[in-house]
């Protein structure tokens, strides 16, 4: 069964800092991996969609890798702004669409 | 506006009433989605229905029972509702393998 692990849980910067999300899956047999923003309260906003064949995508300040075969991805964020505070999710979908989340990592960015 | 919309964005009920979730996609997406966001903020899926056919059913009570009338709609009956049902609902859409979700189903069981 596929299990999706990420650390750290909550991580707190300085404006300005990059920094470093990681998502680990257990069962490398993913279509994709999804990047997901939450903002308290609210819904789910897809960042980045990296399909089982890609290595990284990119988009403005947000990079995501995979590395498929060791059931990783990173989540690189440059420049992090106030704005950027929010709860990240990583999920791979597998066979039927199915989706699976890990539990997220709780980033604050301090002015 | 394009997207998937869910109402009502909070619904707070006695223990042992029956509700509905109502979720609406206007992407023209073929996959729609329930998923359970607990308290630990742990989402995981319920349902999903592809044309009109349930594709997935995870292990939810079979109090939980998803209707879809058309392509564009996936609602959710809960019947009975218990205190453990209390969770944020999420409903989904997708069109091949990225998934699209709307804005959150803050139910609260009482």
């Amino acid at each position: 069964k596929q299990e999706v692990t990420q650390i750290p849980a909550a991580l707190s910067v300085p404006e300005g800092e990059n920094l470093v999300l990681n998502c680990s899956f257990t069962d490398s047999a993913i279509y994709n991996l999804q990047w997901f923003r939450q903002d308290p309260g609210k819904g789910l906003t897809s960042l980045l969609l990296i399909q089982s064949s890609q290595r990284e995508q990119t988009s403005g300040r947000l990079n995501a890798s995979l590395d498929k075969s060791s059931g990783r991805s990173t989540l690189y964020i440059a420049a992090s702004q106030p704005g950027d505070s929010a709860t990240y999710l990583c999920a791979v979908t597998t066979g039927a669409n199915n989706l699976f989340f890990g539990t997220g990592t709780r980033l604050t960015v301090i002015p | 506006d394009t997207a998937v919309s869910q109402t009502p964005k909070y619904l707070v009920t006695q223990m042992g009433n029956d509700k509905s979730i109502k979720c609406e996609q206007n992407l023209g997406h073929d996959t729609m989605y329930w998923y359970k966001q607990d308290s630990k903020k742990f989402l995981k899926i319920m349902f999903s229905y592809n044309n009109k056919e349930l594709i997935i059913n995870e292990t939810v009570p079979n109090r939980f029972s998803p209707k879809s009338p058309d392509k564009a709609h996936l609602n959710l009956h809960i019947n009975s509702l218990e205190l453990g049902d209390s969770a944020v609902y999420f409903c989904a859409s997708s069109q091949g393998n990225e998934q699209f979700f709307g804005p959150g189903t803050r139910l609260t069981v009482l």
